[in-house]
């Protein structure tokens, strides 16, 4: 158990749903992370939030719409997804601290129809 | 900008041999280095990480890297494999005045009996 949960596992939806995914924590962390998984590739770091403050966007495409209401919870909203943003999606949180691990929820595993 | 290259896509391993996963970074500046792992269906979770001090590191499951700051590389080992230790290891380096990692495109270990 990581303290890091992610909704839904597993999501299917074809280009012109709009579905969104959530992260929570519990490990009293400020900073809160979206990363994208391909096979094969690095990880893909999309955005971070620090005490609810949107302090990164890796040049994300509009279609992902990130959200943090709170320092515990982050969402990312989707609409009109392409094929190609097929991937694992991984939350992760941390203290904002330089040497400090992440700790990753367990992902979302998305396919676009 | 930092940067991983993990220089093996995929290593086979027979039970109870030894393992080796190499990790190279570049930066101009200093680093912090982590390695995780990411076993099936499940987020990454850390393995061990350099921060300062002795270059080798020693982390969970009997895992050890050595930080060799000459060679820019964190090489991870393990000096026998279980069959558990089948799942992906991703490299990662962050600057050390800041808290964002740059991840490696990942090994897959595979252990055979």
């Amino acid at each position: 158990e990581t303290g890091v949960t992610q909704t839904p596992r597993h999501l299917v939806m074809g280009m012109t749903n709009k579905k969104s995914l959530k992260c929570e924590q519990h490990l009293g962390h400020n900073a809160m992370y979206w990363y994208k998984q391909s096979a094969k590739k690095p990880l893909e770091l999309m955005f971070v939030y620090n005490f609810k403050e949107q302090t990164e966007n890796n040049s994300v495409p509009s279609r992902f719409s990130p959200e943090c209401p709170n320092s515990s919870h982050l969402f990312l909203h989707l609409h009109t997804l392409q094929p190609e943003d097929s991937a694992l999606y991984l939350c992760a949180s941390s203290h904002q601290r330089s040497g400090d691990e992440q700790y990753f929820g367990p992902g979302t595993r998305l396919t676009v129809t | 900008a930092q940067s991983v290259t993990q220089l093996d896509s995929q290593v086979p391993v027979f039970e109870e041999a030894p393992v080796e996963l190499r990790c190279n970074y570049s930066s101009s500046v200093s680093v912090y280095l982590f390695w995780y792992v990411q076993y099936p269906n499940q987020g990454l979770q850390l393995l061990l990480k350099y921060l300062s001090g002795s270059t080798l590191v020693k982390g969970i499951n009997g895992f050890e890297a050595e930080f060799n700051k000459s060679q820019t590389s964190f090489h991870l080992r393990k000096p026998s494999v279980h069959i558990s230790d089948t799942a992906e290891y991703f490299c990662a380096v962050t600057r050390s005045n800041d808290y964002k990692l740059s991840f490696g495109a990942g090994t897959t270990v595979t252990v055979r009996a």
